[in-house]
């Protein structure tokens, strides 16, 4: 079972931040937090992840709260080709990926 | 250059058939996984190989046979298939490190069982 809650759904509109949040309550201490979204019809792609440091590269930004029991995915201009379906996922070291629903993010123009 | 490719891309095959997926990763990684994607989107790991041994086996029929025949290669191969075999096959890479374990996935084999 996915160890992270998201909402089903949001909708953002195109040139504007998309902020999808992450409730994951029961993490441990070596457990990263991962990013990863799936285009309609292609593989998953990753995008970033953190352990409690907040993080940034070109795709997008991670904001981790202190007590690492939530976190926040920031695209901050959301494009049409961001439209997806983003995964937040739990992981430690050697554990394998478990995929939960994750959020279906649309992008209106 | 694709890092993580499949062959095939569509697979459309009678029940009871035997067919293989191949995946080569180019990326120099240790590890490799296949999962299965079904009709409600649910994404879950099959099997992992590192350095082409198996050290993740979830609960899949033994009709799912995985093949490491080097670690840049993962193959799968499923004998009599079914109607419930229809679904999306990902492969994916990792490299483990220091700071966290990146996958990279390919783009996906359609599998239609008729």
């Amino acid at each position: 079972d996915a160890k992270t809650t998201q909402p089903p759904s949001m909708d953002c509109a195109e040139g504007r931040a998309a902020n999808l949040p992450c409730n994951h309550s029961t993490i441990s201490g070596n457990e990263y937090v991962y990013w990863y979204r799936q285009i309609h019809s292609q593989g998953p792609q990753y995008i970033i992840h953190g352990l409690k440091n907040n993080e940034t590269n070109e795709m997008a930004s991670l904001i981790i709260t202190e007590d690492r029991k939530s976190s926040t995915l920031i695209l901050p201009h959301a494009t049409l080709r961001d439209t997806a379906v983003y995964y937040c996922i739990v992981k430690g070291g050697s554990e394998k990926l478990v995929f939960g629903k994750g959020t279906k993010l649309t992008v209106n123009p | 250059d694709t890092a993580v490719s499949q062959t095939p891309k569509y697979l459309v095959t009678q029940m009871g058939n035997d067919k293989s997926i191949k995946c080569e990763q180019n990326l120099g990684h240790d590890t490799m996984y296949w999962y299965k994607q079904d009709s409600k989107k649910f994404l879950k790991i099959m099997f992992s190989y590192n350095n082409k041994e198996l050290i993740i086996n979830e609960t899949v029929p033994n009709r799912f046979s995985p093949k490491s025949p080097d670690k840049a290669h993962l193959n799968l191969h499923i004998n009599s298939l079914e109607l419930g075999d229809s679904a999306v096959y990902f492969c994916a890479s990792s490299q483990a490190g220091t700071g966290g374990e990146t996958q990279y996935f390919g783009p996906g084999t359609r599998l239609l069982v008729l």
